[in-house]
């Protein structure tokens, strides 16, 4: 089936430190990629929409400027998380659809980030 | 925008007994469900979902869900639960048009003692 990467799996890094998700589709294409964004013991809530060659779509009340997104490929999409603070910790979940499927496919998610900032 | 509710937050159950957890969705318009689970320590994985016909839909591990379009609900069953059931279960939608976005419910943490 279906396999979406997502590195790394665990990041641990001081206060002001920028880290960087990576989310790739292996085994097939995606125009469209999500990221999401699961507090502890909470739903996974959609951060941003991102687009393969434009630029990404965020949900209300998340930075822009603070997620950095970029979909460079039909098979990579990047959450840079910029001078990250102890309030960014949080587990970061990517997903994709497959773009040569038809509409209404399930997303195929990574296996997740757990991110820490000291 | 669309909304999912989740009734209950823990359930805790013992094997073979049987399961039922409540999803109730808000939407003007068609929508397709799902229900994912997160066993601990692993990424969400598909159990069923629902774009349109029978409303009663199976999934893995013998796992079904019923969707009562005049309720708004689409509760996920098993009949006899194991200790490996032992998951958190996310109910989501998505309205039926085309690439649009998954919301989801807040989640049920299932225990399942041996």
């Amino acid at each position: 089936g279906a396999v979406v990467s997502q590195h790394p799996s665990r990041v641990i890094c001081k206060s002001g430190t920028s880290v960087k998700i990576e989310c790739r589709s292996l085994d097939f294409q995606a125009t469209t990629m999500f990221w999401y964004r699961q507090f502890p013991k909470q739903s996974l809530m959609l951060m941003a929409t991102s687009n393969e060659g434009s630029k990404a779509t965020y949900e209300q009340g998340v930075e822009k400027d603070k997620f950095l997104i970029n979909h460079a490929s039909l098979t990579l999409s990047t959450l840079t998380v910029t001078s990250a603070h102890p309030e960014d910790s949080s587990f970061y979940i990517c997903s994709a659809w497959d773009s040569l499927g038809v509409p209404d496919q399930p997303q195929h998610f990574g296996d997740g980030t757990r991110l820490s900032i000291l | 925008a669309q909304s999912v509710s989740q009734h209950n937050h823990h359930v805790i159950l013992s094997e073979a007994a049987s399961l039922e957890l409540g999803c109730n969705y808000s939407y003007g318009g068609t929508v397709n469900l799902f229900w994912y689970v997160q066993y601990p320590g692993q990424h969400l994985q598909l159990l069923l979902k629902y774009f349109s016909g029978d409303p009663l839909v199976k999934g893995i591990k013998g796992f079904e869900a019923e969707f009562i379009k005049s309720k708004f609900s689409f509760n996920l069953r098993k009949p006899s639960v194991q200790w490996s059931d032992t998951a958190e279960y996310f109910c989501a939608v998505n309205a039926a048009r085309g690439y649009s976005t998954l919301t989801f419910g807040k989640g049920t943490m299932l225990l399942v003692s041996p």
